[in-house]
C-alpha cells in the first residue's frame, strides 16, 4: 500500500474486555514497530518485528500486552483485560530493514484507544 | 539508557519568520542517528528531516534545518520562512546505530503554533 495503515481509527471499550489493534505495514518493508502514545508516559517503544527473527518485547508493560505478526506482513498488538491506564493512541510504524544505515520509520495514523 | 529532552511545550511563531525548536539528548554512543518528526491534529508522524552522527555537516530540508553540535549533544531544528501548515507537535527522536538498537526513544514534544 501506500503507506502504513491501522485500524480501527478509533476504539472504546470497557474495563476488563480484551482489544485487538491491526496494523498493515508498507509493502516490502520487514521491520514493524509498536509505540504507545499518551499523556503521562509521552512517546514509548511497545515491541518490534524483524523478518523472521524473535521480536524484541523489551517494551511491552505487562503480559496483559502480546503481538503478532503472521506472513511477515501484518501485526496485530492485544491487550487482554483492558485497564483505564491504557488509554492511548497506539502508533505502528514499518522500515526497510533492521539496521546500522539508519532506514527511516514510517508511522500510520494510529489507534485511539479510550477504555472507560 | 537514552535519554531525549525537549525543554520547550510550547512556541509561538508569526507566519513567515522563524522559530528554532531546542533538543538535547543523553548517550554513551558514538554512533547514532537522530529525527525531527511532526505530528499534525490527524495524529501521523511525518518525518521532517534526519541526521547521522557521524556526518559533521548538519541536514537540511528545504525551509526545515537543524543545528547538530554532537559535543554538546544539541539537535536543534530551525523552520524558516513558517507556514500556517507547520502548527503541529514537533518531536525529537534518537536511534542507535546498534543493530540490536532499532526502537527510536522520543523526546516530550514542543507544539509549534503559527499566528497568521
Amino acid at each position: 500500500g501506500a503507506g502504513v495503515s491501522q485500524s480501527p481509527s478509533n476504539k472504546v471499550t470497557e474495563k476488563g474486555k480484551d482489544v485487538e489493534l491491526r496494523c498493515d505495514p508498507i509493502s516490502g518493508h520487514t521491520a514493524l514497530y509498536w509505540y504507545r502514545q499518551s499523556l503521562g508516559q509521552g512517546l514509548e517503544f511497545l515491541i518490534y518485528f524483524q523478518g523472521n527473527s524473535a521480536p524484541d518485547k523489551s517494551g511491552l508493560p505487562s503480559d496483559r500486552f502480546s503481538a503478532e505478526r503472521t506472513g511477515g506482513s501484518v501485526s496485530t498488538l492485544t491487550i487482554q483485560r483492558t485497564q483505564q491506564e491504557d488509554s492511548a493512541v497506539y502508533l505502528c510504524a514499518s522500515s526497510l530493514s533492521l539496521g546500522g544505515s539508519g532506514e527511516t520509520q514510517y508511522f500510520g495514523p494510529g489507534t485511539r484507544l479510550l477504555v472507560l | 539508557a537514552q535519554t531525549v529532552t525537549q525543554s520547550q511545550p510550547e512556541m509561538s511563531v508569526q507566519e513567515a519568520e522563524t522559530v528554532t525548536l531546542s533538543c538535547t539528548y543523553d548517550t554513551s554512543e558514538s554512533d547514532y542517528y537522530l529525527f525531527w518528526y511532526k505530528q499534525p491534529p490527524s495524529r501521523q508522524m511525518i518525518l521532517v528531516i534526519r541526521q547521522e552522527a557521524y556526518k559533521q555537516q548538519n541536514a537540511t530540508e528545504n525551509r526545515f534545518s537543524v543545528n547538530f553540535q554532537k559535543a554538546a549533544k544539541s539537535f536543534s531544528l530551525k523552520i524558516s520562512d513558517s507556514q500556517l501548515g507547520d502548527a503541529a507537535m514537533y518531536f525529537c527522536a534518537y536511534r542507535s546505530a546498534l543493530a540490536a538498537g532499532n526502537k527510536l526513544t522520543f523526546g516530550g514534544g514542543t507544539r509549534v503554533l503559527v499566528k497568521p
